[in-house]
């Protein structure tokens, strides 16, 4: 069964502060890979998604994910948070389109000015 | 485009009754809608993976009989929670399936619905 594992539970940065939050899965065969976002009291978001090509691919609101598949890693990165950026972030992977995304744990950012 | 509502966002039930909850895909078709219980401070746990027109699947653990999922069209799928009990009340997101250009599927989620079971 696959499994997603998101490393940090909790980060606090100042504004300006660069982001790079680690997810890392299990699945070895081919992964459609996402990073969503649920800002507090809202629905979840999606940020980027990342299915085949480019492994580095870039998201909203200045977001971008790297796909290094040697190391089954697809850790976000932002090179300068802002306050608003505050929320849960989830790291999502599944088989292919029509199965079921297994979410990581998720990641709380705390951003303070 | 790509939005998907939940109807409705809180309730508060007494135990023993039953609650339904819809999800509905606002501007496209969705063959699959999956439901999903999130936990405060926690992931997402998949339910059951809800396809038009034929059964749902359920996940591991998932009572059947307790969460109905009725998927009657491309654009409804709804969750009824019977005979709710106080270990029920949880959040429940929905989300559906919207195929996009070069196979891309994606998974739009809805805004959730607070279930609190009295």
């Amino acid at each position: 069964a696959q499994s997603v594992s998101q490393h940090n539970h909790h980060v606090i940065l100042s504004e300006a502060a660069s982001l790079e939050l680690g997810c890392n899965y299990s699945y070895g065969g081919t992964v459609n890979l996402f990073w969503y976002v649920q800002y507090p009291g809202q629905h979840l978001q999606l940020l980027l998604k990342y299915f085949s090509g480019d492994p580095l691919v870039k998201g909203i609101k200045g977001f971008e994910a790297e796909f290094i598949k040697s190391k089954f890693s697809f850790n976000l990165r932002k090179p300068s948070v802002q306050w608003s950026d505050t929320a849960e972030y989830f790291c999502a992977v599944r088989r292919d389109s029509g199965y079921a995304l297994n979410f990581g744990k998720g990641t709380s950012l705390l951003v303070t000015p | 485009g790509a939005v998907v509502s939940q109807h409705p966002s809180r309730v508060i039930c007494k135990s023993g009754t039953s609650v339904k909850i819809e999800c509905r895909s606002l501007d496209f078709q969705a063959t699959t809608m999956f439901w999903y219980r999130q936990f405060p401070k926690q992931s997402l746990m998949l339910m059951a993976t809800s396809n038009e027109g034929s059964k749902a699947t359920y996940e591991q653990g998932v009572e059947k009989d307790k969460f109905l999922i009725n998927h009657a069209s491309l654009t409804l799928s709804t969750l009824t929670v019977t005979s709710a009990h106080p270990e029920d009340s949880s959040f429940y997101i929905c989300s559906a399936s919207a195929p996009l250009a070069g196979g891309q599927e994606t998974q739009y989620f809805g805004p959730g619905t607070r279930l609190l079971v009295l």
